[in-house]
């Protein structure tokens, strides 16, 4: 069993729809919480980090991590076809070290 | 954020050569890791690249296969050696500026074929 565990998709949704993305994890150590947004041939852009249970938003994101659950989310209002990515949550039990990745979900908008 | 520089961004490399890639970070930064990307797969660390000592390896990474310098706070290397096919990959540099519970920054990364 992985670590962290990540649908895949793709997800394909209309343009304005909420999207949540989401991932489980085993490892009950894992405090710190991060999701990436990589678009095709660039690297891992940070979006969200998190600090144990609780959300967090910012602008259309809003980041949701409920430990009693080992589950966290990410919810996208107002999608619009620039958020069309692969999204990868990250945790971590030591701070900004040693984190473990989701597979990523495929993400496309449509117009 | 800092910025972060990998080069090259892509090489077509022969099996059994290697190749080393550069990471160059616009100012100093407190961490520097190395990650493998596999096709369709998720991003995996390889080790922690320290400044002024061997870098630290994870599970299945070995520094034959995978050395890293890190001669000060903003460049490290990562040498892929006796290149098979298998290391056909994204490899990503990421850093860390402050503390160590900041989040990490990734560069583009370096795509990597072996013939």
């Amino acid at each position: 069993q992985k670590e962290v565990e990540q649908d895949p998709g793709p997800l394909s949704v209309p343009e304005g729809a909420i999207v949540s993305l989401n991932c489980t994890y085993s490892n009950s150590a894992f405090q710190y919480f991060m999701w990436y947004r990589q678009y095709s041939r660039k690297g891992p852009e940070l979006l969200m980090y998190t600090y144990s249970s609780g959300n967090k938003e910012d602008g259309r994101f809003t980041a949701q991590v409920d430990k009693s659950s080992k589950y966290i989310s990410l919810f996208i209002r107002d999608s619009q076809p620039s958020d069309s990515a692969t999204y990868l949550c990250a945790m971590s039990s030591q701070g900004a070290q040693k984190l473990v990745f989701g597979q990523g979900t495929r993400l496309t908008i449509n117009p | 954020s800092a910025v972060i520089s990998q080069k090259p961004s892509r090489d077509i490399c022969q099996r059994g050569t290697s190749l080393t890639i550069q990471c160059q970070v616009d100012s100093q930064v407190t961490m520097m890791f190395w990650y493998r990307q596999q096709p369709g797969q998720s991003l995996t660390l390889i080790a922690t690249a320290n400044q002024g000592s061997e870098a630290t390896y994870e599970s299945g990474f070995v520094i034959d296969k995978f050395p890293i310098s890190r001669p000060n706070l903003t460049f490290s290397t990562l040498t892929v050696s006796n290149m098979s096919p298998e290391d056909s990959s994204i490899y990503l540099c990421s850093v860390t500026t402050g503390e160590s519970n900041q989040p990490q920054h990734f560069g583009d990364g370096t795509r990597l074929s072996i013939l």
